[in-house]
């Protein structure tokens, strides 16, 4: 059974900071991965999308890398600003037909100014 | 183009109540799903439609969770009774084609 797993829960920073958010996945048998953001009293918002034969995705600021064979995602934030508080999730889909997504508990993160 | 359409927003029922949530998907996403986001966790899908068949329910618990998507179009999520563990948010998604599912606000609800 898949597991998904986000290391820290809670991250506070300073605004400017560049920053480390980490998820990992106990089945290496994925399609895809995702990182989304999620602000309080809001649906999930989709950052970046990963396939499974790809590295690395890039979009601004934001940067995530995928080691499917460790189990591994990290989403990196160039120069945080405030706007950057929130909750941020990572999600596998799983190998089957279904594009069922698996999500970890989530990063909080607060970017003080 | 407009996106996921949740409604209430919000809800606080006692418990043994029964509740109803609605869900209109972005014109023309045959795929919708439903999520269940207890507080500090992240989602966990309850139902998956195709169109109005149920493609993934394994996780939805029918002894008091019934949804719907008669027409293939609209959803409706019921839960009766209600418990104090329901409390939760839920997200409603779908799906046109590929890999990305949009996301509604969802429904926060609460069961005191």
């Amino acid at each position: 059974k898949q597991e998904v797993t986000q290391i820290p829960a809670a991250l506070s920073v300073p605004e400017g900071e560049n920053l480390v958010l980490n998820c990992s996945f106990t089945d290496s048998a994925i399609y895809n991965l995702q990182w989304f953001r999620q602000d309080p009293g809001k649906g999930l918002t989709s950052l970046l999308l990963i396939q499974s034969s790809q590295r690395e995705q890039t979009s601004g600021r934001l940067n995530a890398s995928l080691d499917k064979s460790s189990g591994r995602s990290t989403l990196y934030i160039a120069a945080s600003q405030p706007g950057d508080s929130a909750t941020y999730l990572c999600a596998v889909r799983d190998g089957g037909a279904t594009n069922k997504l698996i999500f970890g508990t989530g990063t909080l993160l607060a970017v003080q100014p | 183009e407009a996106g996921v359409a949740q409604s209430p927003r919000y809800k606080i029922i006692e418990k043994r109540q029964s509740v109803a949530f609605w869900c209109n998907p972005i014109s023309g996403h045959a795929t919708l799903y439903w999520y269940q986001q207890i507080l500090g966790q992240g989602p966990k899908l309850l139902i998956q439609f195709q169109n109005n068949g149920v493609v993934d329910d394994s996780q939805l618990p029918k002894d008091r969770f019934s949804a719907e998507r008669l027409k293939g179009v609209d959803s409706t999520l019921k839960i009766q009774p209600a418990k104090l563990e329901d409390s939760a948010v839920y997200l409603c998604a779908s799906r046109l084609a590929g890999d990305e599912q949009f996301f509604g606000p969802g429904t926060r609800l609460t069961v005191l």
